[in-house]
């Protein structure tokens, strides 16, 4: 199947640094990435969608200037918490969807998540 | 507007035994699929499942099958002869529009007992 991968896998900053959370599709090329947000023990939230070439897209409440997302390649999406703080501290994942099998437009790949701890 | 419900925060089951996961949803669209996702301790979300709303014939994938009951709105996972290696947080979930979004119910952790 499609592999996503996400780097680094764990994080530790300090407060008021930024961070850049990498989103890479392996072996297919995805227009479309999400990334998600997850506190323990509680569901993943949809932040943002990301569009290959042009502005991602923000659900509401989440801070646009906060959590920057750049889409520049097929096959990349990055992640950025600008002046991260203890509250941002959480599991973030990234997927993409699919664009062929018998799932096309359906699937979404995940990739194993980045935990970002800032102290 | 959409949304996932899953009731069982925890589920225990003994190996070798089935298990059935609740899922219920809520969406005006027509046309809309349903995901099951399955998370480890290590976070990775693995697919598992997956049921669009026309599909006539249940899904199942070897040892999953998807009880869907559209005028219930519910889209229940089965576990057949579950395994200690199940044990993990389960996560319906339901797109439209394209699919553009996933929207994720809260979970069911389940814990395999030997």
């Amino acid at each position: 199947g499609a592999v996503v991968s996400q780097h680094p896998s764990r994080v530790i900053c300090k407060s008021g640094t930024s961070v850049k959370i990498e989103c890479r599709s392996l072996d297919f090329q995805a227009t479309t990435m999400f990334w998600y947000r997850q506190f323990p023990k509680k569901s993943l939230m949809l932040m943002a969608t990301s569009n290959e070439g042009s502005k991602a897209t923000y659900e509401q409440g989440v801070e646009k200037d906060k959590f920057l997302i750049n889409h520049a390649s097929l096959t990349l999406s990055t992640l950025t918490v600008t002046s991260a703080h203890p509250e941002d501290s959480s599991f973030y994942i990234c997927s993409a969807r699919g664009t062929s099998g018998p799932l096309a437009y359906n699937e979404q790949f995940f990739g194993p998540g980045t935990r970002l701890t800032v102290l | 507007a959409q949304k996932i419900t899953q009731t069982q925060p925890g589920m225990f089951v003994q190996e070798k035994e089935a298990v059935t996961l609740d899922c219920t949803y809520d969406t005006s669209d027509p046309s809309y699929g349903l995901f099951w996702y399955k998370q480890p301790s290590s976070g990775e979300m693995i697919f598992l499942i997956y049921q669009g709303s026309y599909d006539q014939q249940n899904a199942t994938e070897g040892r999953y099958s998807l009880n869907f009951q559209k005028a219930r709105k519910s889209a229940n996972l089965v576990i057949s002869a579950s395994q200690l290696g199940d044990s993990a947080m389960y996560f319906c979930a339901i797109g439209s529009g394209g699919y553009n979004k996933l929207i994720f119910g809260a979970g069911t952790r389940l814990a395999v007992h030997p």
